[in-house]
């Protein structure tokens, strides 16, 4: 079945320093959507990618779906206390029947102030 | 807008007992998730619902666990009996349908001693 695979596991930075995850996976991807998780809490949608290439940006987030439509990126520039949290890739495989998403299991952003 | 409602908010019991988790989505949506979420871990799909239909059970234990949405509103998910391996945090989430965002609820933390 379709994996969802993200790096790092855990990334500690310091407050205004820049952070990126990394998001692989083993089939082609009808799109790609991006949450993130607040200790506690539970996952809030942050954005959808869905064409070949495609780069969005909200504020001081940057998400990047690439080429092959198989791996995206999310990058933190000048990272806050407030971006804290768990940071999930999920992805619905192309050509697939049910449109269920394959969560990656996350990055865990820590921020030292 | 009203949110995702899930209930009980936390849940302890002892293995081999059985347990139930209740779903309302958001008014509207036809679509309905359940997901398994391990401490340290991405959500896990377990069923989604489609109104009142299953389009995917691939990944529900089905020894053990049954989920059901009669009259394609509200949803409960059950599991009988419980191991010890069952611990975690059962996710609903609901979307209008399609490929679009999930709305997830605050979850149950089930607990199995």
């Amino acid at each position: 079945g379709q994996q969802v695979m993200q790096i790092p596991q855990y990334q500690h930075v310091q407050e205004g320093e820049d952070f990126t995850t990394y998001c692989n996976s083993s089939t082609t991807l009808s799109n790609i959507q991006w949450y993130k998780q607040r200790p506690g809490g539970h996952p809030v949608f942050l954005i959808q990618l869905v064409k070949s290439g495609e780069v969005k940006k909200q504020k001081r987030l940057t998400f990047q779906f690439g080429e092959a439509k198989k791996n995206s990126s999310l990058h933190i520039t000048a990272t806050q206390t407030t971006d804290v949290g768990t940071y999930f890739c999920a992805g619905r495989e192309s050509g697939g029947g049910a449109d269920g998403l394959t969560f990656g299991k996350g990055t865990h952003l820590i921020i030292q102030p | 807008e009203a949110g995702v409602a899930q209930s009980p908010r936390y849940k302890i019991i002892e293995k081999r007992q059985s347990v139930a988790f209740w779903c309302n989505p958001i008014s509207g949506h036809a679509t309905l998730y359940w997901y398994q979420q391990i401490l340290g871990q991405g959500p896990k799909l377990l069923i989604q619902f489609q109104n009142n239909g299953v389009v995917d059970d691939s990944q529900l234990p089905k020894d053990r666990f049954s989920a059901e949405r009669l009259k394609g509103v509200d949803s409960t998910l059950k599991i009988q009996p419980a191991k010890l391996e069952d611990s975690a945090v059962y996710l609903c989430a609901s979307s209008p349908g399609g490929q679009q965002k999930l709305f997830f609820g605050s979850g149950t933390q089930l607990s199995v001693l």
